[in-house]
């Protein structure tokens, strides 16, 4: 299987705070990388797909890169409904691995 | 408006079944593929497996091999996921989420809670 690997696990940011959040594949996966962010008691939300590609629906300050084995997640300028977990997921091949995901909150 | 509906939350003896529904609305059932993902308490996310409903194809994690069903209804759009022999390990919520295209989890059920215990 796929390992998927996040860092950090987790991360202290205030309103309007530029962060990032890497995810590191243990083989070659293209960019067949997703994103998604999940709140308390909620599903998660599919935020980007093809590393790239922001979910229809999902604000700008939201953007991702990379391909092959590293990958980040980039929220611009953070807004109070940002604080949440994020895992990536990889697409690439089935079993489908997610990683631990990374917990912001606010400072 | 795609929305996936499952059923409600379930207490399990160790040793039994569980057999979980997620019902699908808007868009096209038979041909985007659905998964299903746990969640245990606390913890991140686990693909379990999924059905492509037009092929009846299903996909399993080797971990789950023997021990989960998937299944799809045509005629109610539903999609059905059977966990068997259960433990306290399965305590968990299980989502269903229909893909977008291969492995992208685009929308998701509201969650079932599963709790196994004697």
């Amino acid at each position: 299987d796929i390992q998927m690997t996040q860092s950090p696990s987790s991360l202290s940011a205030s309103v309007g705070d530029r962060v990032t959040i890497t995810c590191r594949a243990s083989q070659s996966i293209g960019s067949y990388l997703n994103w998604y962010q999940q709140k308390p008691g909620k599903a998660p939300k599919f935020l980007i797909f093809g590393a790239s590609s922001l979910q229809s629906g999902v604000p700008s300050r939201f953007s991702g890169s990379g391909s092959g084995t590293d990958f980040t997640l980039t929220i611009s300028s953070l807004q109070p409904e940002d604080f949440a977990t994020y895992y990536c997921q990889q697409s690439y091949i089935t079993p489908y691995t997610f990683g631990q995901g990374t917990k912001l909150e606010i400072k | 408006q795609v929305q996936l509906v499952q059923s409600g939350a379930e207490v399990k003896k160790p040793g039994s079944s569980v057999k979980v529904s997620c019902k699908v609305s808007g868009g096209t059932f038979s041909t985007n593929a659905i998964s299903w993902v746990r969640q245990a308490p606390g913890q991140g996310l686990e693909w379990m497996g999924g059905i492509v409903p037009i092929f009846t194809k299903t996909n399993f994690a080797q971990r789950f091999q023997g021990r989960v069903t998937i299944t799809a209804d045509e005629s109610t759009d539903t999609v059905y996921m059977e966990l068997s022999s259960l433990t306290s390990d399965d305590t968990a919520v299980y989502y269903c989420a229909r893909e977008f295209r291969n492995g992208d989890l685009e929308y998701w059920g509201q969650g079932t809670l599963v709790t196994v215990s004697s």
